[in-house]
């Protein structure tokens, strides 16, 4: 079975400061690595994914995330953020079983 | 153009009542499903459909009961609705190449569930 950490509720930020936030997850099996958006009020929206080859992986709007088998991680990191980015961000995890298995979300607050 | 739609995007409704949500995608997609998001934000699978048959279906009371008449429509019925069943309810899809796990998956709006 897969589950999936993310040890911030909340993350507040400001204007052109990078961030970063952290996904660990757990699995017997090999895994594929997901990080969604999920702007106010809206669905969820990919980010970036990882499947295998090269551990960093680029997304949309700047977010980059880096595989870590080691330490069984997955962070998203962005260098600059921007107000835009205020958002709710999602990480997930599947292998083995046709299902998403979600964190419980990380809400990223940008100030200006 | 909307990939994926949802309707209604709200609904308030009474404890015991029936309702339904209906969801459409124009991706081509093979594969959809139902999420339920509650008020923590936490998101969970309800149900995914392939090509109209039941793939998934976790542990989701019998009240709710997911409908999918062709390959773009999956439509969710709740019946007697419940104080608990107010959540927000998304309907995503994905196309299945290799696997469904490897898929990125589209999502809708959601609708926003209100049971007084």
């Amino acid at each position: 079975a897969q589950s999936v950490t993310q040890l911030d509720s909340q993350v507040p930020v400001f204007e052109e400061a990078p961030v970063e936030l952290r996904c660990n997850y757990s699995s017997s099996v090999s895994v594929y690595l997901f990080w969604y958006v999920q702007y106010p009020n809206q669905g969820l929206q990919l980010l970036l994914k990882y499947l295998s080859g090269s551990t960093l992986v680029k997304g949309i709007n700047g977010f980059e995330a880096e595989f870590n088998k080691s330490q069984t991680s997955f962070h998203l990191r962005k260098p600059s953020v921007h107000i835009s980015d205020t958002a709710e961000y999602f990480c997930a995890v599947s292998g083995g079983t046709d299902k998403l298995i979600f964190g419980t979300g990380t809400r990223l607050q940008v100030f200006p | 153009d909307t990939a994926v739609s949802q309707t209604p995007k709200y609904l308030v409704t009474q404890m015991g009542n029936d309702k339904s949500i209906k969801c459409e995608q124009n991706l081509g997609h093979d594969t959809m499903y139902w999420y339920k998001q509650d008020s923590k934000k936490f998101l969970k699978i309800m149900f995914s459909y392939n090509n109209k048959e039941l793939i998934i279906n976790e542990t989701v009371p019998n009240r709710f009961s997911p409908k999918s008449p062709d390959k773009a429509h999956l439509n969710l019925h709740i019946n007697s609705l419940e104080l608990g069943d107010s959540a927000v309810y998304f309907c995503a899809s994905s196309q299945v190449k290799d696997t469904a796990y490897q898929e990125t998956q589209y999502f809708g709006p959601g609708t926003r569930l209100l049971v007084l």
